[in-house]
């Protein structure tokens, strides 16, 4: 069965410091992957997505970037963090065929606060 | 482009109640739809989805919702709330164009005994 796991899944980092996120999918092969953020009192928002390794799309011009250096493997970084970094990360995968396509799986999420 | 709009950031039910969330969808093409259960500290789990099959959709625990393409909307719906009920539920609906979903903005339910 497919699993996703995301971390690490609490993160306390002072304004300025890098941020690494790292998120890795089992069970399934060429997953398109998605990272979204989840701001205090608001919903999601789609900050990447991958659909293969190398291949990013930014949804939203920001402070964070994204890489995909290995099929499963989905990383969430910054060189300098601020405190609009602040919140709750969700990684997700989609299948692109088959009875579950369509249906996005979320990792359990990694919250961050930046102090 | 696809959106959806949630009616209420917060609603409250007592234990026994109807349970109704609303979700009105903008789509110009059918649309798939969903809904989503997130638990306090958690990922979003998925509750039900619409794909164009049948307009009510039956998902977990309980839950349904109804496709109305005349309304726009695929409100979801349970009979009898439960106290395990109260968490937060989004609505979604895909964005073909980049094979991911678009959430409204959340609606915490609360269930009061």
């Amino acid at each position: 069965s497919q699993t996703i796991h995301q971390w690490p899944a609490t993160l306390v980092q002072p304004v300025g410091s890098p941020l690494s996120l790292e998120c890795t999918v089992e069970g399934t092969s060429n997953p398109n992957l998605y990272w979204y953020r989840q701001a205090a009192g608001r919903g999601l928002q789609l900050l990447f997505y991958s659909v293969g390794i190398g291949q990013i799309s930014s949804e939203v011009p920001q402070n964070l970037s994204a890489s995909r250096p290995q099929d499963r493997q989905f990383i969430l970084s910054s060189k300098k963090l601020l405190l609009s970094d602040s919140g709750f990360y969700l990684c997700a995968w989609i299948l692109t065929g088959g009875p579950g396509a369509n249906v996005l799986t979320f990792g359990a999420g990694s919250r961050l606060t930046v102090l | 482009a696809q959106s959806v709009t949630q009616l209420g950031s917060h609603v409250s039910v007592s234990e026994g109640a109807l349970v109704l969330l609303r979700c009105n969808y903008s789509s110009s093409v059918p649309p798939y739809l969903f809904w989503y259960v997130q638990y306090p500290n958690q990922g979003l789990q998925l509750l039900l989805k619409y794909t164009s099959a049948a307009t009510l959709v039956k998902g977990i625990n309980g839950f349904e919702a109804e496709f109305k393409k005349s309304e726009t909307s695929f409100h979801l719906t349970k009979p009898s709330a439960h106290m395990s009920d109260a968490a937060e539920y989004f609505c979604a609906v895909s964005d073909t164009g980049r094979r991911a979903l678009t959430f409204g903005s959340g609606t915490r339910l609360q269930v009061q005994p």
